[in-house]
């Protein structure tokens, strides 16, 4: 079956420009969760949706960073005025309920996007 | 917070040969989750350990997590080229907003030379 899907596969964008990641999950997944790998670094969580519950931000690293989710299905995340710092790979996850830390619900992975600002 | 530590950061062994990789974490560990990921690919799920002193097994891949609960290692015996990739460590942590999350170390690059 499909798995998650991320779009595009590579951005290269200039300073300041605002850019646009989108993500479909598994068809069915009631949560999505949005991560950043930068090189060198470990994946930091960004952003958690589940269901029609309140998104979870609390890891976006600031206001220039936002995502929307429709419904249970298609996610973008926006990064506005983008900065050298903001060039990572994206990775978006999708899995069938929340994440309760003890009891785990497999986060299946798209296969990111390259972001990079010069 | 909660911080992964993996070691080594990256290794070359020739195929046919085992190796190990650590992940030792500052807190006590409530699950530990081994990740691998290839270059162009999302991360693909290879197992959960929960339990101090926990085993887990997946074709030539064996996880265990310490009694203590503070350090994982997976072991992979008889390395072929398919075994190439980052394996990565991730730990539950507590987000901002009071949601589970998950916190990954910085990965372990493994190539596999034919």
């Amino acid at each position: 079956g499909a798995g998650v899907s991320q779009s595009p596969s590579n951005k290269v964008t200039e300073k300041g420009k605002d850019v646009e990641l989108r993500c479909d999950p598994i068809s069915g997944h009631t949560a999505l969760y949005w991560y950043r790998q930068r090189l060198g670094q470990g994946l930091e969580f960004l952003i958690y949706f589940q269901g029609n519950s309140a998104p979870d931000k609390s890891g976006l690293p600031s206001d220039r960073f936002s995502a929307e989710r429709t419904g249970e299905s298609v996610s973008t995340l926006t990064i506005q005025r983008t900065q050298q710092e903001d060039s990572a790979v994206y990775l978006c996850a999708s899995s069938t309920g929340p994440f309760r830390g003890i009891s785990y619900n497999e986060q299946f992975f798209g296969p990111g996007t390259r972001l990079t600002v010069l | 917070s909660q911080e992964l530590e993996q070691s080594p950061q990256s290794l070359i062994v020739q195929e046919g040969k085992n190796l190990t990789i650590n992940c030792t974490s500052s807190k006590t560990l409530y699950g530990l989750y081994w990740y691998k990921q290839k270059y162009g690919e999302g991360l693909i799920f290879l197992m959960m350990l929960q339990k101090g002193g926990e085993e887990k097994s997946h074709e030539k891949i064996t996880a265990k997590l310490d009694e203590k609960k503070q350090q994982s290692s997976l072991h992979i015996t008889a390395s072929q080229p398919s075994h190439a990739g980052i394996y990565l460590c991730g730990a539950a942590i507590l987000s901002g907003a009071g949601s589970y999350q998950l916190t990954f170390g910085k990965g372990t690059k493994l190539s596999v030379i034919p």
